[in-house]
């Protein structure tokens, strides 16, 4: 079985500041992980995702995530935000050797960007 | 190439109701995922279709139950409406036994029970 928990289930941020979203998960088998954002009233848009190779992987909208495996985390980060990027954020893992889907998600942090 | 679309975009049923959900894949995807999201809450994964059979569940009861058909569209049915049902249903397709491991998803049906 596998479990997502997301540290903050809030962060505000100002625009053009740094933010880091963090994810931590536990799982007794191997994983793929993700990153979704979630605007109001719409469906998940993937991010980004790790599924081997370098530990550091660039997505869309100029977001970026490092998996830790010692510490079975994969926190999510942007070096200048925008008011744009408000929206809800969710870490998720699905096992290896599975069709795509049959993910566990966290239950999101809620990024809110300041003028 | 045409998105995951669903249908309808909110209904709303009355306790003890059954309600049937549906889900367009997108072109060229062979697999369905369903997920129930609850206010404030992640996606659930519900259960997966493939090549139109059940391909693994979550932790659902049995009253909630999916169909996949020859065109890789799908429907979730849920019979006998709790009002806990209450939450927005996604579902996501993906192709199977690629290396791009990626699922898309519908914008979601708003499910309301009273």
């Amino acid at each position: 079985a596998q479990s997502v928990t997301q540290l903050d289930s809030q962060v505000p941020v100002f625009e053009e500041a740094p933010v880091e979203l963090r994810c931590n998960y536990s799982s007794s088998v191997s994983v793929y992980l993700f990153w979704y954002v979630q605007y109001p009233n719409q469906g998940l848009q993937l991010l980004l995702k790790y599924l081997s190779g370098s530990t550091l992987v660039k997505g869309i909208n100029g977001f970026e995530a490092e998996f830790n495996k010692s510490q079975t985390s994969f926190h999510l980060r942007k070096p200048s935000v925008h008011i744009s990027d408000t929206a809800e954020y969710f870490c998720a893992v699905t096992p290896l050797n599975t069709n795509a889907g049959k993910s566990t998600f966290g239950d999101g942090t809620t990024l809110t960007v300041k003028p | 190439e045409t998105g995951v679309t669903q249908s309808p975009t909110h209904l709303i049923k009355t306790r003890g109701q059954q309600v049937t959900l549906r889900c367009s894949s997108q072109s060229g995807h062979n697999t369905v995922s369903w997920y129930q999201q609850a206010l404030g809450q992640g996606p659930q994964f519900i259960f997966q279709y493939y090549r139109e059979e059940e391909n693994g569940r979550g932790n659902f009861p049995p009253r909630f139950s999916g169909l996949q058909f020859p065109n890789y569209s799908s429907e979730l049915n849920v019979n006998a409406l709790e009002l806990d049902d209450s939450a927005l249903y996604l579902c996501a397709s993906s192709l199977a036994g690629t290396s791009a491991y990626e699922q898309y998803f519908g914008p979601g049906t708003r499910l309301t029970v009273t």
